[in-house]
């Protein structure tokens, strides 16, 4: 079993739908990463969290410790949006999760 | 002006074969790591190192080392290359001892073993 689980492994939705993405994780971490990577394969760091909540833009990222879960949430979606998004914990070491690609379709 | 650059973006070999992967980061990042990204699209760690630590994950061959010349550098040589190596490989760089400071990924090398 994989130490971090992301949900769903595949998404479409149509241009201005709210996104949600989830995370699960099993190990004890320090931080936790969400990932972006578009189809050129380019990797980009979204968000680095511990605690709470961040905002930027239109993603929004929670984290819950004590559940051992966050969220990635897409407001307005657009096309430029589609993309692989990945989960990451770091704790003693890095663990990813397997991803999850998003298809906004206009 | 790149923050974190990795050469070559392609790369194809013949089993057997050595060969290199350059990562330059002009960040003054302390830590620097190589990942694999198989087929399926599995992002995984392989090492993660600062100037006082090389981790190594267990599971990657010691076909596999990296080299770091000094602090802004860690290239990826593979010895005797196979099939099964054949995948995208990303190095990273992050602010601190610990990796719980952002990421800052390379643009990737794709390494294609015939």
């Amino acid at each position: 079993k994989n130490e971090v689980e992301q949900s769903p492994q595949n998404l479409t939705a149509q241009e201005g739908e709210f996104i949600t993405i989830n995370c699960s994780y099993s190990v004890g971490i320090s931080a936790l990463h969400w990932l972006q990577q578009h189809p050129g394969g380019g990797i980009v760091s979204l968000f680095m969290l511990s605690s709470g909540k961040k905002k930027h833009g239109r993603l929004i990222a929670t984290i819950n410790i004590q559940e051992k879960h966050s969220s990635l949430h897409i407001t307005a979606s657009h096309p430029r949006d589609s993309a692989v998004y990945i989960c990451a914990v770091t704790g003693n070491q890095f663990y990813f999760g397997t991803g999850t690609s998003l298809t906004v379709i206009p | 002006d790149t923050a974190v650059s990795q050469t070559p973006k392609y790369l194809v070999t013949q089993m057997g074969n050595d060969k290199s992967i350059k990562c330059e980061q002009n960040l003054g990042h302390d830590t620097m790591y190589w990942y694999k990204q198989d087929s399926k699209k599995f992002l995984k760690i392989m090492f993660s190192y600062n100037n006082k630590e090389l981790i190594i994950n267990e599971t990657v061959p010691n076909r596999f080392s990296p080299k770091s010349p000094d602090k802004a550098h860690l290239n990826l040589h593979i010895n005797s290359l196979e099939l099964g190596d054949s995948a995208v490989y990303f190095c990273a760089s992050t602010g601190g001892e610990r990796p719980n400071s952002p990421l800052h990924f390379g643009n990737g090398t794709r390494l294609t073993v015939t």
